[in-house]
């Protein structure tokens, strides 16, 4: 198994610029989450899906925030306007199941917006 | 605020040396997992540890859970220089109907040859 995919492993954009990452979970999973990563705030839960259906989406930051999972093989998390405080690592995660699962993450996708 | 709390921030030791990490929690638990992060890498599952179970190992792991206290600790045994990392605690629970989970911000261990 190729493990999750994240696309692009980098970006870079200016501020004011929609942002677009993209997310396969493994084969076979049924959750998958989006993360956020910085050093002041740690790693932190934006949103989650369980059957293609978002289940909690209280740790998305603003409006600016959205996503989606149209089917259960693909993801997006868009950032429209971007800003430059949301320059992070965002990480994508899945899962095989609810709680007592283990998740799987990708590699991540280092966003800089200048 | 982060639901667990790593102890410490920052380890550094001498390779074959144990390391221990500690975790607190502030809420009732479903389940309570360890990560580990290499550097510029995404985190990978070690263990998970069920709210009615104690203690659990795996190879050179061993994990403890004390509901009781809300809090873990993760020990390595025999450390290695591979074993250099962030490691993170995550809990798993029930809030409002729905699943959370939290994760810490983490212990940096550096094992030094």
């Amino acid at each position: 198994d190729a493990g999750v995919i994240q696309s692009p492993r980098h970006e870079v954009t200016e501020m004011g610029q929609e942002v677009t990452l993209r997310c396969k979970p493994i084969s076979g999973h049924n959750s998958l989450f989006w993360y956020r990563q910085t050093m002041m705030r740690g790693l932190e839960l934006l949103i989650y899906f369980n059957n293609n259906v978002p289940i909690d989406d209280s740790g998305m930051p603003e409006d600016r925030f959205s996503a989606k999972m149209p089917n259960a093989s693909f993801s997006t998390l868009k950032i429209q306007p971007s800003e430059p405080r949301d320059s992070a690592v965002y990480f994508c995660a899945s899962r095989k199941g609810t709680s007592g699962y283990e998740q799987y993450f990708g590699p991540g996708t280092r966003l800089t917006v200048t | 605020s982060q639901q667990g709390e790593e102890d410490p921030q920052a380890l550094s030791i001498q390779e074959g040396e144990n390391a221990t990490m500690n975790c607190s929690y502030k809420t009732s638990i479903n389940n309570l997992q360890w990560y580990r992060q290499n550097s510029g890498r995404g985190l990978v599952h070690l263990i998970l540890i069920r709210s009615n179970e104690r203690e659990k190992h795996s190879g050179r792991l061993r994990v403890t859970l004390d509901t009781s206290k809300k809090s873990s600790s993760l020990l390595i045994t025999a450390s290695r220089a591979a074993d250099t990392a962030s490691y993170f605690c995550a809990t798993d629970s029930w809030q409002g109907g729905s699943e959370k989970l939290v994760f810490g911000k983490g212990t940096k261990l550096t094992v030094n040859p």
